[in-house]
C-alpha cells in the first residue's frame, strides 16, 4: 500500500466551470477527511465520512461543494460554479478504524481558478 | 471554539543547532495533538501524534511534549539538518470532534 492517493495533482480552470477531485483512502481506513489549504495558512476542515455515510461538515462547505464516497472506498469532491476564492489545496486524509487515532494526508490536488 | 498558535512563524538556524518550535491552543478539551511536516507545494507527512494522556513522544532527532492543562506543546529537533527545512504544522484534535484543527506552522530554514 502506497499511502493516500489523490487524482488529478493539479487542476486549472476557468471561474464558473465546475471541478471534480478524487481521493482514495488508504486500504481498509474507513475513516476520510478533506480539507483545504490556502497559502500560508494551515489545512482547514471541510467534511468527514465514516464508511460512506458523510457525518459532519464545515460551515466552509458552501451549496456549491459536494463530497459523496459512495461505497465507502474513494471519495470525490465537487465544486460547482467555481470563484476565484475556491483557488486553494485541497488535501485528503484517511484513518483506520480503532487501533490508532493518527490521519494520514494525500499529496493535494492543487487548484487555481482564474 | 478551538484556535491553534504556532510561534515563531519562521525561523532560519545554522546546520547542527537544536531548535524548539512551539504551538499552543485554547480549548485543553483535546483527544490528541499531531505534528506534522509539509514541504512546499506537498501534502503534510505526520511526524508524532501524542495522545491527550501522553506527556511526550519520540521519534529519532524529534521530540513532542504535551501540556494539556496550560494548552501547550514543543516540537524538539536535535542536531537540526538542511533536509529538516519545511513547514511543521501543529494539530489538534478536540473531544467529541473528529476533525483536527491546525495552526498556521512555522517554516523552518537549516542552512548547510
Amino acid at each position: 500500500d502506497t499511502g493516500v492517493s489523490q487524482d488529478p495533482r493539479h487542476k486549472i480552470t476557468k471561474r464558473g466551470q465546475n471541478v471534480t477531485f478524487r481521493c482514495d483512502p488508504i486500504s481498509e481506513h474507513n475513516r476520510l477527511y478533506w480539507y483545504r489549504q490556502t497559502l500560508g495558512q494551515g489545512p482547514e476542515f471541510l467534511t468527514y465520512f465514516q464508511n460512506e455515510a458523510q457525518l459532519e461538515k464545515s460551515r466552509l462547505l458552501s451549496d456549491r461543494f459536494s463530497a459523496e464516497r459512495p461505497k465507502g472506498s474513494f471519495s470525490t469532491l465537487e465544486i460547482q460554479r467555481t470563484e476565484q476564492g475556491d483557488s486553494a489545496m485541497y488535501l485528503c486524509a484517511s484513518r483506520p478504524p480503532a487501533a490508532t487515532n493518527e490521519q494520514f494526508f494525500g499529496p493535494g490536488t492543487r487548484l487555481t481558478v482564474l | 471554539k478551538q484556535e491553534v498558535t504556532q510561534i515563531p512563524a519562521a525561523l532560519s538556524v545554522p546546520e547542527g543547532e537544536n531548535l524548539v518550535l512551539n504551538c499552543s491552543f485554547t480549548d485543553s478539551a483535546i483527544y490528541n495533538l499531531q505534528w506534522f511536516r509539509q514541504d512546499p507545494g506537498k501534502g503534510l507527512t505526520s511526524l508524532l501524534l501524542i495522545q491527550s494522556s501522553q506527556r511526550e513522544q519520540t521519534s529519532g532527532r524529534l521530540n513532542a511534549s504535551l501540556d494539556k492543562s496550560s494548552g501547550r506543546s514543543t516540537l524538539y529537533i536535535a542536531a537540526s539538518q538542511p533536509g529538516d527545512s519545511a513547514t511543521y504544522l501543529c494539530a489538534v484534535r478536540g473531544t467529541g470532534f473528529q476533525k483536527l484543527v491546525f495552526g498556521t506552522g512555522t517554516r523552518l530554514l537549516v542552512s548547510p
